[in-house]
């Protein structure tokens, strides 16, 4: 079955210090997709990523990079030197375009405070 | 352009009485999402619907109905509504059908049911 695992419930760093945002996902399928998305204060989600299954590389914009491995199941999310802004709640989400029901799994997200 | 719009931004309801969210998209998207997001939860599937004239129900949907008489709308009813549907609901939109294209979301509307 689908699942997604954000473990880290909260997070509380410095501003400028470097944070990973930990996602390991379960899915018996071999093709699917993997989504990170922010929810800041304000209550809007914002679409950040979005990764297949065949698609490995490593990607970087800017201050943020996700980290795709699929021995480990994971997709993790990571943000160099933190600023203030990035203050938000994170969700990692996948998806089985293949499965018989339209559908996203989102995990429980990960809040991250970014201290001045 | 607006992007997603919901209505109401907020509502206090009482048990057992009905209540439709509207939203409206005006991106010419051909799927529609529905989702609740409890504390501790994250976001939970209520219906979708891949294309206009066609729904289908999501992880959560008992107590809830929808519709999708045109492609820019997709209102999401409560007949009766119960204090467990207290939440904030999300409507998405997404340019193909099926969950391989990221969604964009709307501003939500906080629903409390006493």
């Amino acid at each position: 079955a689908q699942k997604v695992t954000q473990a880290q419930t909260e997070i509380s760093v410095v501003e400028k210090e470097d944070v990973t945002l930990d996602c390991v996902y379960e899915t018996r399928d071999t093709t699917y997709y993997l989504f990170w998305y922010k929810q800041p204060p304000s209550g809007e989600l914002v679409f950040l990523i979005r990764r297949n299954s065949f698609d490995e590389q490593n990607e970087i914009s800017g201050r943020y990079s996700w980290n795709f491995q699929k021995s480990t199941s994971s997709f993790n999310f990571t943000i160099t030197a933190s600023q203030v802004v990035d203050s938000a709640v994170y969700f990692c989400a996948l998806s089985e375009p293949h499965s018989s029901a339209s559908k996203i799994i989102f995990g429980s997200g990960t809040r991250l405070s970014i201290r001045p | 352009i607006a992007g997603i719009t919901q209505a109401p931004t907020s509502q206090i309801l009482a048990a057992g009485r009905r209540m439709t969210l509207r939203c409206t998209q005006d991106m010419r998207h051909n799927a529609m999402y529905w989702y609740r997001q409890d504390l501790g939860l994250g976001l939970r599937l209520i219906h979708y619907s891949n294309t206009a004239g066609t729904t289908g129900k999501g992880e959560v949907p008992d107590g809830y109905s929808v519709s999708r008489a045109n492609t820019d709308d997709f209102p999401l009813t409560l007949a009766s509504a119960v204090p467990s549907q207290t939440s904030v609901y999300f409507c998405a939109s997404s340019q193909g059908q099926g969950t391989s294209f990221e969604q964009y979301f709307g501003p939500g509307t906080r629903l409390t049911v006493t």
